[in-house]
């Protein structure tokens, strides 16, 4: 079966600016959760989804909001580009909640803001 | 709080073995993930240990001591496309997030 799948692959936007990515979970996978990843600070969780509700958020400022819809397709925005949120943004799908599911990973989307 | 250690660089010889530890501090524990991740890739599963003790598969295997808060991953015959990042998580049931992932521990390989 398809894995995660993550648009775009890539994508480079001005300072200021606001993008949104979206993440389709592996079929049959009702959690969604998002990471950054920066050369400096590893995997960095954003937030996790499930049932289309919100249900952890790490600690990121509020430009930083995501949603997940019926289908558990997730999207993630980023208001107000920042430099520094230069990063790979990863989309993981689990199929529950359970603290011992495998997350499975997207490929990633590489934002580069200029 | 939560904290992850693992060693940020390892270098390793073609054909050898090399073991990867990390060390935790969690709130609470269920488990610990290892997963591989290439340069410019997404990060792959590789294990997930709940019970103490190793775990065996193929050329990997992975070390849990629960009562430690410690946990190695052990890479046999190395090959070069071994090379890679290998990232050390936790889950717990108490965690702000599903899964804690350390820094990573980048591995390369030489001939």
């Amino acid at each position: 079966k398809a894995g995660v799948t993550q648009t775009p692959r890539y994508l480079i936007k001005t300072r200021g600016q606001q993008v949104t990515l979206s993440c389709s979970p592996i079929s049959g996978h009702r959690s969604v959760s998002w990471y950054q990843q920066t050369p400096g600070q590893g995997l960095q969780f954003l937030f996790e989804y499930f049932s289309e509700t919100q249900r952890n958020k790490g600690n990121f400022p509020g430009r930083f909001s995501g949603r997940q819809f019926s289908n558990s397709r997730s999207e993630m925005n980023v208001s107000t580009l920042e430099l520094g949120d230069s990063a790979l943004y990863l989309c993981a799908s689990s199929p529950s909640r359970n603290a011992g599911d495998t997350i499975y990973f997207g490929e990633g989307s590489w934002l580069t803001v200029v | 709080g939560q904290n992850i250690d693992q060693p940020t660089e390892m270098t390793a010889t073609e054909g050898a073995i090399v073991q990867i530890n990390c060390t935790y501090q969690t709130s609470g524990f269920n488990g610990l993930f290892w997963y591989q991740q290439h340069a410019g890739e997404a990060p792959t599963f590789l294990s997930y240990n709940v019970l103490d003790g190793l775990e065996e598969k193929g050329r990997f295997s992975s070390f849990l001591s629960r009562s430690k808060g410690y946990s190695y991953l052990l890479l046999k015959e190395l090959q070069m496309k071994d090379s890679a990042s290998y990232l050390c998580a936790v889950t717990g049931y108490s965690s702000a997030s599903k899964i804690i992932f350390g820094s990573g521990t980048r591995l390369s390989i030489r001939p």
